[in-house]
């Protein structure tokens, strides 16, 4: 099945530093990849959609300057968390759509848990 | 936009029995329902989905129910085991390549 490769798993980084996380889909092209944050005890809240080639669509409320997505090829996309701060720390996770048509489906990387000390 | 409401937050049951979860969402475009487990630090694990064209379908002790009329959808989970203890999750899309929305998320604990 489709399998999309979420690295790192987890990073501490300092306040004011950049941190990228990365997410690949290694059996299949991710055309969309979709990028949420989860906070503790919550739900998975969308922060942005990417396609391949363009830029990123973003939700209301999400700072397009601070977390900066990338999808340069069907089968890499990025999210750089820019100068983090101690609430930007969360569970980050993408989703890459799979299939088409009517058989369509998602597919989830295994998650990033940022801290940002 | 879409949005999945979910229920309840929490649902304590004893082994045994049945637990329900519902949802409802606002798009009536929506056609692809999946539920989620997910345990603490893991991704959401899909285990069972449903699409619009049909109105229930079973996989061993899961089940789920769809009523594209009321826009709500329902998972059963029977003969409940520890190992069910987890969070569930709902979200609704309506076609490929479209984001997946979210319901809050229901805390299951089944005590032996």
């Amino acid at each position: 099945g489709a399998v999309v490769s979420q690295h790192p798993s987890r990073v501490i980084c300092k306040s004011g530093t950049s941190v990228k996380i990365e997410c690949r889909s290694l059996d299949f092209q991710a055309t969309t990849m979709f990028w949420y944050r989860q906070f503790p005890k919550k739900s998975l809240m969308l922060m942005a959609t990417s396609n391949e080639g363009s830029k990123a669509t973003y939700e209301q409320g999400v700072e397009k300057d601070k977390f900066l997505i990338n999808h340069a090829s069907l089968t890499l996309s990025t999210l750089t968390v820019t100068s983090a701060h101690p609430e930007d720390s969360s569970f980050y996770i993408c989703s890459a759509s799979t299939g088409r048509g009517s058989s369509y489906g998602y597919t989830f990387g295994s998650g990033t848990r940022l801290t940002v000390v | 936009g879409e949005n999945v409401e979910q229920h309840p937050s929490t649902l304590s049951v004893q082994e045994g029995d049945s637990a329900v979860i519902k949802c409802t969402y606002s798009d009536s475009a929506s056609n692809y329902f999946p539920w989620y487990k997910q345990e603490l630090g893991k991704r959401p694990q899909l285990i069972i989905d449903i699409r619009s064209n049909v109105g229930e379908k079973k996989d061993q002790r899961i089940a789920v129910t769809l009523n594209k009329t009321a826009k709500h959808f329902s998972l059963h989970i029977t003969e409940t085991q520890p190992e069910d203890s987890a969070v569930y999750f709902c979200a609704a899309s309506k076609a490929a390549g479209n984001k997946l929305t979210f319901g809050g998320g229901t805390r299951v604990l089944v005590k032996p």
